[in-house]
């Protein structure tokens, strides 16, 4: 089946302007994360999704940044007013079951959304 | 704060010679570790989980608590072995954390 899917794949944008990065996660899977990875990097965590409900947001790096999965599947990050610190690879990986114990389940990584703010 | 070191970001060998990527850990608490890889032009995947303790494409990994390390290690390299790895952790919560990743290039 497919994988996980991700939207834009490259985009370029002002400084200043505001920015929405989608992710289609494995159809039937609970968890959903978002990592952001800046160059020489490992992914960040950014936040995490239990079907809709947002149970972790500790890794977003300012209120410019907002993530929302209003439906338990596909999920959107949404970055105001973007600034030249956002340039990254921002990733979504998508897990089976939820990650409510110290054992977690393997994640599904998406290909990534390159942004670039000029 | 919970760290995942990657001490090497680049590592270099010959086709067939020994491999060892490192990888220490902070967070005691969570037993599960885990060896993501990422190929040219390829998503990030999983290679192998402490839990699972398998062998994966030739590639092992131990858990040692006393040196807080999950080294990964394979005995003969293969130049299609050539990819970017990553180290990470569950701390408990939601949150997983990556080290920084070492490229490994196998020379022919």
């Amino acid at each position: 089946g497919a994988g996980v899917s991700q939207s834009p794949r490259y985009k370029v944008a002002k400084r200043g302007q505001d920015v929405a990065l989608r992710c289609d996660p494995i159809s039937g899977h609970v968890s959903l994360f978002w990592y952001q990875q800046a160059l020489g990097q490992g992914p960040e965590f950014l936040t995490y999704f239990q079907n809709e409900a947002q149970l972790d947001k500790s890794g977003l790096p300012s209120d410019r940044f907002f993530a929302e999965r209003p439906e338990g599947s596909v999920s959107t990050l949404k970055i105001q007013r973007t600034q030249q610190e956002d340039s990254a690879v921002y990733l979504c990986a998508s897990s089976l079951v939820g990650t409510q114990s110290t054992f977690s389940y393997e994640q599904y990584f998406g290909p990534g959304t390159r942004l670039t703010v000029t | 704060a919970q760290r995942v070191t990657q001490p090497e970001k680049l590592l270099s060998v010959f086709k067939g010679a020994p491999v060892e990527l490192k990888c220490n850990y902070s967070y005691s608490g969570s037993p599960e570790l885990f060896w993501y890889v990422q190929y040219s032009r390829q998503r990030l995947q999983l290679l192998l989980r402490h839990i699972s303790r398998e062998s994966i494409k030739g590639f092992t990994a131990d858990l040692n608590k006393g040196e807080t390390s999950f080294h990964l290690k394979k005995p003969f390299a293969q130049e299609e072995d050539s990819a970017m790895y990553y180290c990470a952790q569950p701390t408990g919560g939601f949150k997983t954390i990556f080290g920084a990743g070492t490229r490994l290039f196998v020379k022919a």
